[in-house]
């Protein structure tokens, strides 16, 4: 089974612009959450959606959303981007039930705001 | 509120030694504790999970943890460290609606 994947891998954007970032969960997975990971915050929780609704979301701006679609894929996007915004943005899917609570990250993808 | 304590920021063990890496947690009803591992540049890579049951969980590459229900503690540990073994480890709880909370991360240099 093909794990978790995240496109781009990299970026490079600059103060204002905007940016989305793609996930494909692992096949049969139905929840998709993000997470910011940042030398001085860590792990931070994004938000996370289920079956295209997003069920949670993290203390983060309104500057930052996302969206599932019908086939579980998520893109999650950053609009007016901040010198602060640039981190890896990590990816995690997982299945129903009690193993939903077991989540498979993929290898994120490292924005770097200029 | 729910948290993840790791107070260990940076670790330091020769090859062959012992590991121990504590983690702490805050969370109103019974947890669900994991510990990831993150090599540079990569995702995380689940180590071992509590869901219920026996307190001491086996996990992969020959960590282990022990759920102290008593002292809030999940530490991870393992006998004798390989070099292979140097990377970012983060404890985290599982809460309801898939929201996981993370530690700061330790961060563990393996000396040859």
């Amino acid at each position: 089974k093909a794990g978790v994947t995240q496109t781009p891998r990299y970026l490079i954007k600059t103060r204002g612009q905007q940016v989305t970032l793609s996930c494909s969960p692992i096949s049969g997975h139905r929840s998709v959450s993000w997470y910011q990971q940042t030398p001085g915050q860590g792990l931070q929780f994004l938000f996370e959606y289920f079956s295209e609704t997003q069920r949670n979301k993290g203390n983060f701006p309104g500057r930052f959303s996302g969206r599932q679609f019908s086939n579980s894929r998520s893109e999650m996007n950053v609009s007016t981007l901040e010198l602060g915004d640039s981190a890896l943005y990590l990816c995690a899917s997982s299945t129903p039930g009690l193993a939903s609570y077991e989540q498979f990250f993929g290898p994120g993808t490292r924005l770097t705001v200029l | 509120a729910q948290s993840v304590t790791q107070p260990d920021i940076h670790i330091t063990v020769s090859e062959g030694a012992s590991l121990e890496l504590r983690c702490n947690y805050s969370y109103g009803a019974t947890p669900y504790l994991f510990w990831y591992v993150q090599s540079p540049g990569q995702g995380l890579q689940l180590l071992l999970k509590y869901f219920s049951g026996d307190t001491l969980v086996q996990g992969i590459k020959g960590f282990e943890a022990e759920f102290k229900r008593s002292q809030s503690s999940f530490n991870l540990r393992k006998p004798s460290v390989h070099w292979s073994d140097a990377a970012e480890y983060f404890c985290a709880v599982g809460a309801v609606g898939n929201q996981f909370y993370f530690g700061t991360g330790t961060s563990l240099t393996v000396i040859p």
